[in-house]
């Protein structure tokens, strides 16, 4: 089945770049999603992109796919203490109605 | 404000018994969904509902069951027979298709916390 990989732990000083990375096994991917979860609470969403695309930018959010690779990477421009969380990665083939894959999560650890 | 609702936030149980956890959306979705999380192990696709009256198992449906009988509700019990139910519970839906290029955007809940005693 569809496996969905990402790094446990990430630790960035405030104000720099985080880049947050995951890569999946599903080929025929069709939808990538990045989600934030706050202690004890659901998930967010923050942003997903088309299979067919290279980039998506949003404010302080990059995401980049490297479709030849299965590569996914999430780059939180100027990291804030609010932007500690955990990032999961997620991937549907086709529409998603039958749900998403996740990863397991990336903490993001914000140092002063 | 329209949004999802689960209930309770925390949950206790003795071991061998049936608890059933609330899900509630006035969003007008379609599809619902649940999802357990455990530490470090990511979520994992329990049960989903693209229609009223109608639902399919995900990755680890057993020991647990659900119901759709209103589109705006979907109660997960967790049986007896589901041996380590000791986890966080999501409760996600979407209105399929209406997402940028008809992708499903889930839409989550705040959790239900399970521990068995």
């Amino acid at each position: 089945g569809e496996d969905v990989e990402q790094s446990l732990f990430l630790s960035v000083r405030e104000g720099d770049s985080s880049v947050i990375n995951c890569t999946y096994t599903d080929s025929s991917s069709t939808y990538l999603y990045w989600y934030k979860q706050e202690p004890g609470a659901g998930l967010q969403l923050l942003t997903y992109i088309f299979s067919n695309m290279d980039m998506k930018q949003d404010q302080r959010l990059t995401v980049l796919l490297n479709k030849k690779d299965k590569h996914l990477s999430l780059r939180i421009a100027d990291t804030q203490t609010g932007d500690s969380a955990i990032y999961f990665c997620a991937e549907t083939e086709g529409g998603g109605a039958d749900g998403l894959t996740f990863g397991k999560g990336t903490h993001l650890i914000i140092q002063p | 404000d329209g949004g999802i609702t689960q209930s309770p936030k925390y949950l206790f149980r003795k071991e061998g018994q049936n608890v059933t956890l609330s899900c509630e959306q006035n969003l007008n979705h379609d599809a619902m969904y649940w999802y357990r999380q455990d530490p470090g192990q990511g979520l994992r696709l329990i049960y989903y509902s693209q229609i009223v009256n109608d639902f399919q198992k995900g990755d680890i449906a057993e020991g647990y069951s659900v119901s759709r009988e209103k589109k705006e509700s979907f109660p997960l019990t967790v049986t007896s027979a589901q041996k380590n139910p000791t986890a966080f519970y999501l409760c996600a839906s979407t209105e399929l298709g209406q997402g940028l290029w008809g992708a499903n955007v889930l839409t989550f809940g705040a959790g239900s916390r399970l521990t068995v005693l």
